[in-house]
């Protein structure tokens, strides 16, 4: 069975400042997707950045950018600039590619990550 | 479009006590999902449903009971309520060959 592990229970960073939140994983598939997922206070789980196993180059969405380290099974998040509206529990995630996974998601543990102004 | 919504928003029973968690998602999605989300452990999959009229046991199924009512409406009953079910509830949708899953707001739970 897969597992995500996110070995840092709560993080902070100041305002402008870059944080890097880590996440490792296992799984004997060579073929799969990773999500980083933001959860704010409001519960809304909100999709930040994807990353496809199969690519080399590392996904980037604004501020937002991943080192996806394929054979050590890394794939963290950097926040660069971070905002207040980036405080959130960050969740990382693991999807086995094929249609037989049926799109079922494997979560980390998360991190909470408060921002400092 | 809504999106997925989920009702109730907060809910509290005492033990023994049964309900129904609704998901409804106006996307047309073939796939929909029910997790529960507790301190430390993250979302961890209920029951899924890989398309209309199936359904499946994901990782912690036992307690739980689902409909798949049609292609909108996926719905998650518990028959006997334990304390150990106090949790935020997530239903989630997706497109087939969809990369992403789409979640409700979640439904807050207290079994006392």
């Amino acid at each position: 069975a897969q597992t995500v592990t996110q070995s840092q229970p709560e993080m902070s960073v100041q305002e402008a400042e870059t944080v890097t939140l880590s996440c490792t994983y296992d799984t004997s598939e060579s073929d799969y997707y990773l999500f980083w997922y933001k959860q704010p206070p409001s519960r809304q789980m909100i999709l930040v950045i994807r990353q496809e196993a199969y690519k080399q180059q590392n996904a980037t969405e604004n501020r937002f950018s991943v080192n996806f380290q394929k054979a050590a099974k890394s794939f963290s998040l950097k926040i660069s600039d971070s905002q207040l509206g980036d405080a959130a529990m960050y969740f990382c995630a693991y999807r086995r590619a094929g249609g037989t996974s049926y799109g079922k998601l494997t979560f980390g543990q998360g991190t909470i990550l408060t921002v400092h102004p | 479009n809504a999106g997925v919504t989920q009702t109730p928003k907060f809910q509290v029973l005492k033990t023994g006590q049964s309900m129904t968690l609704q998901c409804a998602q106006d996307m047309n999605h073939n796939s929909m999902y029910w997790y529960r989300q507790d301190p430390g452990m993250g979302l961890r999959l209920i029951y899924y449903s890989a398309s209309e009229g199936t359904t499946d046991k994901g990782e912690v199924p036992n307690g739980y009971n689902v409909s798949r009512l049609n292609k909108r409406e996926f719905s998650l009953r518990l028959e006997s309520a334990a304390p150990s079910q106090t949790s935020v509830y997530f239903c989630a949708s997706r497109t087939s060959g969809g990369n992403e899953q789409f979640f409700g707001p979640g439904t807050r739970l207290t079994v006392l």
